[in-house]
């Protein structure tokens, strides 16, 4: 199957500060991306969906401001979690999908988010 | 909000045992589809079982989708110690537009554990 890489796989940072995570398709064109975080134990939340050239849609709930994502070409699609604090401790998983909704989702690693 | 429920949301049984997981959904889909996940780590793509399909089959791995119950079960024959994981269904539902259309849904989970 495709290969989707997050970058970097664990992180921690002070509280206040910004982080990015990577997310790349390695061997096909995605022009969708989707971001996710994971408490533990409990299932994927859809945090936004992201096309390649276009603003991202953020589900309810979710603060643009603070999950900046940016999918600036086919391959490559970022997260800046902005002024972190402890609660947006989590794991990060982001997808992608090549044109086509019905094409299958690949997911990524997986980003560990600690904010200390 | 999570359209699946899983059941059971553990289930522990012991090598060469049959594990069956279920999966409910509330809307109309275009497709439903299984992952796997190791703790602290992304998904991995199973199998997929579109709305026409009643059954499919991958390896040991067994689903079955009844459209009129809404609800779909995974089935993993002879189990091994390295099926250890947790399992998620997720719905992909297209329609008339909407928050969901062309994203996966997922469901909580059921952990699995094998016992050697």
């Amino acid at each position: 199957g495709a290969v989707v890489s997050q970058h970097p796989s664990r992180v921690i940072c002070k509280s206040g500060t910004s982080v990015k995570i990577e997310c790349r398709s390695l061997d096909f064109q995605a022009t969708t991306m989707f971001w996710y975080r994971q408490f533990p134990k409990q299932s994927l939340m859809l945090m936004a969906t992201s096309n390649e050239g276009s603003k991202a849609t953020y589900e309810q709930g979710v603060e643009k401001d603070k999950f900046l994502i940016n999918h600036a070409s086919l391959t490559l699609s970022t997260l800046t979690v902005t002024s972190a604090h402890p609660e947006d401790s989590s794991f990060y998983i982001c997808s992608a999908r090549a044109p086509g909704v019905l094409n299958e989702q690949y997911f990524g690693p997986g980003t560990r988010l600690t904010v200390t | 909000s999570q359209q699946g429920e899983e059941d059971p949301q553990a289930l522990s049984i012991q090598e060469g045992e049959n594990a069956t997981m279920n999966c409910s959904y509330k809307t109309s889909i275009n497709n439903l589809q299984w992952y796997r996940q190791n703790s602290g780590r992304g998904l991995v793509h199973l199998i997929l079982i579109r709305s026409n399909e009643r059954e499919k089959h991958s390896g040991r791995l067994r689903v079955t989708l009844d459209t009129s119950k809404k609800s779909s079960s995974l089935l993993i024959t002879a189990s091994r110690a390295a099926d250890t994981a947790s399992y998620f269904c997720a719905t992909l539902r297209l329609g008339a537009g909407g928050t969901s259309y062309g994203k996966l849904t997922f469901g909580q989970g059921t952990i699995l554990t094998v016992h050697p």
